[in-house]
């Protein structure tokens, strides 16, 4: 199966900073590749798919780019309700696998 | 809108089976695959498998073969997720999450989750 990894486990950055958040998956993975957030409590929420398709009504601050194995959600402007654990998963291949997810926390 | 709401809490003791349901309303039921994952306490998310609701067709995760079975009724537009032999491993969120028309796919929007708790 592929494996995908995050990086870094946390960030810490102030509100109105820009974010960058990376999954590497084991191998190819094509533009196969999803980001999703979720806050506490709550269920994920799709953010890009196609690594770099924004879902309906995300906001521009959010944006993915890569492919092959290395991806990027940059999140340009941190607003309060971006601080939250990010998801990747690749949807290439069985079985679909998520990365262990990036917390998001304010600096 | 699209909603997917899910069944209550569920406490179960060990080696017996839950079954989760997932009501599907605001789309044609029958054209979307419906995904279910899973999130235990304070991790990641675990995709456990696929269920075309059109034919019923099935495709689990190796891990969960054997011990799951995801089945629909076309009438309700209800998607299940039984999960049997339970441990204390299950014990996680259980979520239904629609996919599109393609078995590998991106998976939005989610239902609420189920939290089944495996406990003697």
């Amino acid at each position: 199966e592929i494996v995908m990894t995050q990086s870094p486990a946390t960030l810490s950055v102030s509100p109105g900073e820009r974010a960058t958040l990376s999954c590497r998956a084991s191998q190819s993975v094509s533009s196969n590749l999803a980001w999703y957030q979720q806050k506490p409590g709550q269920a994920p929420r799709l953010l890009i798919y196609g690594a770099s398709t924004r879902a309906t009504g995300i906001p521009a601050r959010f944006s993915g780019s890569g492919s092959g194995t290395e991806f990027t959600l940059t999140i340009s402007s941190l607003q309060s309700e971006d601080f939250a654990v990010y998801y990747c998963q690749q949807y290439n291949n069985w079985p679909i696998t998520f990365g262990q997810g990036t917390r998001l926390e304010i600096k | 809108q699209v909603q997917l709401v899910q069944s209550g809490a569920e406490v179960k003791k060990p080696g017996a089976s839950v079954k989760v349901s997932c009501k599907a309303s605001g789309y044609t039921f029958t054209s979307y695959y419906m995904h279910w994952v899973r999130q235990a306490p304070g991790q990641g998310l675990e995709w456990m498998g696929i269920i075309n609701p059109s034919g019923g067709s099935t495709s689990y995760a190796q891990k969960f073969q054997g011990r799951v079975t995801m089945t629909r009724d076309t009438s309700t537009s209800t998607v299940y997720m039984e999960l049997s032999s339970l441990r204390s491993e299950d014990t996680a969120v259980y979520y239904c999450a629609r996919g599109n028309s393609q078995q590998l796919a991106p998976v939005g929007p989610w239902g609420q989750g189920t939290l089944v708790t495996v406990s003697s």
